[in-house]
């Protein structure tokens, strides 16, 4: 198995549609991140968690929500979303948080908002 | 606080010719400084990184970048370009020390085109 699964790899919706993204790591890491990568801009930091807990969200709204069950695991909840959310989101993690800021990636899902 | 400038968002060159990409960083604390790449339809992998020791760090695939803090750079050679090599690439900083968020800043990527 790769070491960060992100699921789906696609995904449209409607702006009333929920929907969730999924990320396993499966390499014992205890934080991970939700990443937002748009055309010609850097890529944005969402949220972080270390030993499952949130210890960073970066002004995100709240139509998006994550969360973390377990430390091989991020969900990240998504409702009522607009056409401007359409990005690929990127999940990572690393064995301590951020530490010296080698993060392991998953292939992201692409999500299109109609 | 730390910020990263990627200068060209388009390098092409012609297979086997120098690949140069350029980083320039600002960090109010000494930086640790990578480089990623992002292949097409893929996630980020870690080309490589500095840590504060040899200032010249070689990577994967025959990549290397020199730590130069008199020009605050991080740029990323190759001395070959192979067509494999076409990808985006992404300069990052975080700092350490006091006053480090440990926030880890990416640039706005430089897309590397490779022509046969």
């Amino acid at each position: 198995e790769t070491g960060v699964t992100q699921t789906p790899r696609h995904l449209v919706m409607g702006m009333t549609n929920k929907k969730s993204l999924k990320c396993e790591q499966h390499l014992g890491h205890n934080a991970m991140y939700w990443y937002k990568q748009s055309a010609k801009k850097p890529l944005e930091l969402m949220f972080v968690y270390s030993l499952e807990e949130r210890v960073e969200n970066n002004s995100v709204p709240s139509r998006f929500s994550p969360e973390c069950p377990n430390s091989s695991h991020l969900f990240l909840h998504l409702h009522t979303l607009q056409p401007e959310d359409s990005a690929l989101y990127l999940c990572a993690s690393s064995q301590g948080r951020f530490n010296t800021g080698e993060l392991f990636f998953g292939e992201g899902s692409r999500l299109t908002v109609l | 606080a730390q910020s990263v400038t990627q200068l060209g968002s388009h390098v092409s060159v012609s297979e086997g010719a120098l690949v140069l990409l350029r980083c320039n960083y600002s960090s109010s604390v000494p930086p640790y400084l990578f480089w990623y790449v992002q292949y097409p339809n893929q996630g980020l992998q870690l080309l490589l990184k500095y840590t504060s020791a040899a200032t010249l760090v070689k990577g994967i695939n025959g990549f290397e970048a020199e730590f130069k803090k008199s020009e605050t750079s991080f740029h990323l050679t190759k001395p070959s370009a192979h067509m494999r090599d076409a990808a985006e690439y992404f300069c990052a900083v975080t700092g350490h020390g006091s006053g480090n968020t440990g926030k880890l800043i990416f640039g706005q990527g430089t897309t590397l085109q490779v022509k046969p």
